[in-house]
C-alpha cells in the first residue's frame, strides 16, 4: 500500500484542463520534492515534472506542477488524446529511507 | 543517446532465484544513482531498490529487504538485482532506471528501461 494516495481516475475533453492531486505526509511530500511521471502500458515510464515544478527539456508546458505543504498536484492544459496514460507522482520518504510512488491516476480523454 | 536494456527475466519458481541485469550507455554510469522499479499485473509502480554511483549505499523497500540485493559493475556500465526466495508477489516488469543528478539526492529518475518481465509461479 503506497504512502502517497492520488484519485483513481480523471478525464475531461480535448483542450480542456484536468488536475490530478497527491497526499502524502510530513517525512515524504512535507520533507522532499515531487517529481510526476506518466506510464503507458509496455513503455518506458516517463519523467514528467521534478523538483515539484520543473519541467525536463521537450516536455511541453502544458504539463505543470506544485507542491503545497505535504500535497502536490500536477495540471495538464490544452488535453491531448495523446495524454491518455496512468500518471504517477513520486518523492522520497525520510522514515521508510526510500523512494515512494502514489497509488496512480489513470486519465482518459472523453 | 541514453540506452538502458534490461535483461534476466523469466519464469522462476517460488523459493528460486533470478538475477536481472541492465545494461545502460549513452552516460557515464559510474558518475549517477540507479534504481530498480517494478510493476506487477495490475498494479501501479512500486519502487525496489537504489544504488549510489559508487555502490557504497544501497537501500531496498521492505518488502525485499534481506531477499533482494542490487549491486552495480561500473567497469561493465551494469546494473544488477539479485532476488533470492521468490514469491508469486514478486510478479511484476521489473524497471531499471538512473538518478538524474550526478550527487546529492537519488531522484528524480531521469530515463528508464523498457523493462523485463519475472513471473513467479509453480
Amino acid at each position: 500500500q503506497s504512502v502517497l494516495t492520488q484519485s483513481p481516475s480523471a478525464s475531461g475533453t480535448p483542450g480542456q484542463r484536468v488536475t490530478i492531486s497527491c497526499s502524502g505526509g510530513s517525512s515524504n511530500i512535507g520533507s522532499n520534492t515531487v517529481s510526476w511521471y506518466r506510464h503507458l502500458p509496455g513503455a518506458a515510464p516517463k519523467l514528467l515534472i521534478f523538483s515539484n515544478s520543473q519541467r525536463p527539456s521537450g516536455v511541453p508546458d502544458r504539463f505543470s506542477g506544485s507542491k503545497s505543504g505535504t500535497s502536490a498536484s500536477l495540471a495538464i492544459s490544452g488535453l491531448q488524446s495523446e495524454d491518455e496514460a496512468d500518471y504517477y507522482c513520486a518523492a522520497w520518504d525520510d522514515n521508510l529511507n526510500g523512494y515512494v510512488f502514489g497509488t496512480g491516476t489513470k486519465v482518459s480523454v472523453l | 543517446q541514453v540506452q538502458l536494456v534490461e535483461s534476466g527475466g523469466g519464469m522462476v519458481q517460488p523459493g528460486r532465484s533470478l538475477r536481472l541485469s541492465c545494461a545502460v550507455s549513452g552516460f557515464s554510469f559510474s558518475n549517477y544513482g540507479m534504481h530498480w522499479v517494478r510493476q506487477a499485473p495490475g498494479k501501479g509502480l512500486e519502487w525496489v531498490a537504489v544504488t549510489s554511483s559508487d555502490g557504497s549505499k544501497r537501500h531496498h523497500a521492505e518488502s525485499v529487504k534481506g531477499r533482494f540485493t542490487i549491486s552495480r559493475d561500473n567497469s561493465k556500465n551494469t546494473l544488477y538485482l539479485q532476488m533470492n526466495s521468490l514469491r508469486m508477489e514478486d510478479t511484476a516488469v521489473y524497471f531499471c532506471a538512473k538518478a538524474k543528478w550526478h550527487s546529492g539526492a537519488y531522484y528524480p529518475l531521469d530515463y528508464w528501461g523498457q523493462g523485463t518481465l519475472v513471473t513467479v509461479s509453480s
